[in-house]
């Protein structure tokens, strides 16, 4: 099993619709998560980090559901600029006693006129 | 600009011919990483390095090198490269080795490599 687990879609919308992508990951001690986002055949980018208690930023909203293992996305008013691929990030803990991220292998956002 | 600049963008070669693949950042950052990047995969760890002379294996170190000689510097070696390391590779940066503590991951912009 992945340690990190996301559709890969694609989901294709048209703008203005209201979105959501779920991602599970395995190590219920991670702590730390986050989304990043990637352009075609661009380099990811933070999009936004996942707090416990849920946090907003303008049209994008995420959710952390610790007892379930899931964060999720939600994307609402879509534009044609958020198509893009999604990726879950977590932390894990390694042996050497810090963390390391873990990536999902993205979900595919499309946004049609 | 702060940034992460990897060279070259594209790159095809043949089985066995070395190459490397430069990376270097602007920001000071301590914590420089590679990753490869396949289809249904997600970005893999390749190698990381937590600051100068200090590096170590990630989750698919096999066929890589990787050197740390001066912070900004973060080049990856293949010595004799093989199909299956046809994928396209990022770079990273940053400020801490902890992404629980530190900076967000900045990425380069990505080399595509195609080996035949």
């Amino acid at each position: 099993r992945k340690e990190v687990e996301q559709d890969p879609g694609p989901f294709n919308v048209p703008e203005g619709a209201t979105v959501a992508f779920n991602c599970t990951y395995s190590n219920s001690a991670s702590q730390s998560f986050f989304w990043y986002r990637q352009d075609c055949r661009k380099e990811p980018k933070l999009l936004m980090s996942v707090y416990s208690s849920g946090n907003e930023d303008g049209r994008f909203t995420a959710q952390l559901n610790r007892a379930s293992q899931y964060i999720s996305l939600l994307i609402r008013d879509s534009k044609l600029s958020d198509s893009a691929t999604y990726l879950c990030v977590v932390t894990s803990r390694v042996s050497g006693g810090y963390n390391k991220l873990i990536f999902g292998a993205g979900t595919r956002l499309a946004v049609h006129p | 600009e702060a940034q992460v600049t990897q060279n070259p963008r594209y790159l095809i070669t043949v089985t066995g011919k070395k190459l490397t693949v430069t990376c270097s950042q602007n920001m000071n950052h301590e914590y420089m990483s590679w990753y490869r990047q396949d289809p249904g995969l997600g970005l893999r760890q390749i190698y990381y390095s937590m600051n100068v002379e200090v590096t170590d294996k990630g989750d698919v170190p096999e066929g890589y090198k990787v050197s740390r000689k001066e912070k900004r510097n973060f080049p990856l070696i293949l010595e004799s490269p093989s199909p299956n390391q046809t994928s396209l590779y990022f770079c990273a940066s940053s400020s801490h080795f902890d992404p629980e503590v530190g900076s967000p991951l900045h990425f380069g912009n990505g080399t595509r490599l195609t080996v035949t």
